[in-house]
């Protein structure tokens, strides 16, 4: 069975810096890809970054770019989400999710997500 | 990057109702779209991928289809369970981006 288990999450001041841990389980991992999402209070997903299973191929969105990196640990089958320079609108519920298969990059496996506040 | 809009932004209904959804792309898409479910408290439920492909598990009331850049998902007979927020979501270009969303509530 799949799982996904998100950690880190927590309260933290404007400028601060925060690391997200994604632990999965019941896969292939290093032959996924894992991307995170996020979701604002009462407020709609947002894509956040990807990473491909062998962790070379980093992606992001405009809103975290040059602030969050995302890797990979695959001897401990983890992915990061390492977040500096955190801003009021970085308050979110944060998730980690599954690619489909090695190479079709859609999400049908989730975790229950960790919350991350911003605010002083 | 593509901007995804979907419509309505609130979809009134009764269980046994149909519902159709719609999605458009500031750009062409391919089929890269995909569908998901949100109730409250929960993470995202894959519904449909590439555009008319339901993931593993969903019950074949519901369908997806378009491309390019109009996509639609089709409940075909409502239950309590379906009411819920929906989103799509394109991965044809970096970065992935999903639509603001669309509730489907009771009526």
């Amino acid at each position: 069975e799949v799982q996904l288990v998100e950690s880190g999450g927590g309260l933290v001041q404007p400028g601060g810096s925060l690391r997200l841990s994604c632990a999965a389980s019941g896969f292939t991992f290093s032959s996924h890809a894992i991307n995170w999402v996020r979701q604002a209070p009462g407020k709609g997903l947002e894509w956040v970054s990807a990473i491909s299973g062998s962790g070379n191929s980093p992606y992001y969105a405009d809103s975290v770019k040059g602030r969050f990196t995302i890797s990979r640990d695959n001897s401990k089958n983890t992915v990061f989400l390492h977040m500096n320079g955190l801003r009021a609108e970085d308050t979110a519920v944060y998730y980690c999710a599954k690619a489909l298969s090695a190479t079709v990059w859609w999400w049908p496996y989730w975790g229950q997500g960790t919350l991350v506040t911003v605010s002083s | 990057e593509i901007v995804l809009t979907q419509s309505p932004a609130t979809l009134s209904l009764s269980p046994g109702e149909r519902a159709t959804l719609s999605c458009r792309a500031s750009q062409s898409v391919n089929d890269y779209l995909g569908w998901y479910q949100q109730t409250p408290g929960q993470a995202p439920r894959l519904l449909i991928y590439d555009a008319s492909n339901r993931a593993t598990g969903i019950p074949a009331r519901f369908s997806g289809s378009g491309s390019g850049t109009d996509f639609t998902l089709t409940i075909s007979s409502l239950k309590p369970e379906d009411f819920a927020v929906y989103y799509c979501q394109q991965r044809s270009s970096w970065p992935m981006t999903f639509g603001q969303g669309t509730r489907l509530e009771i009526k």
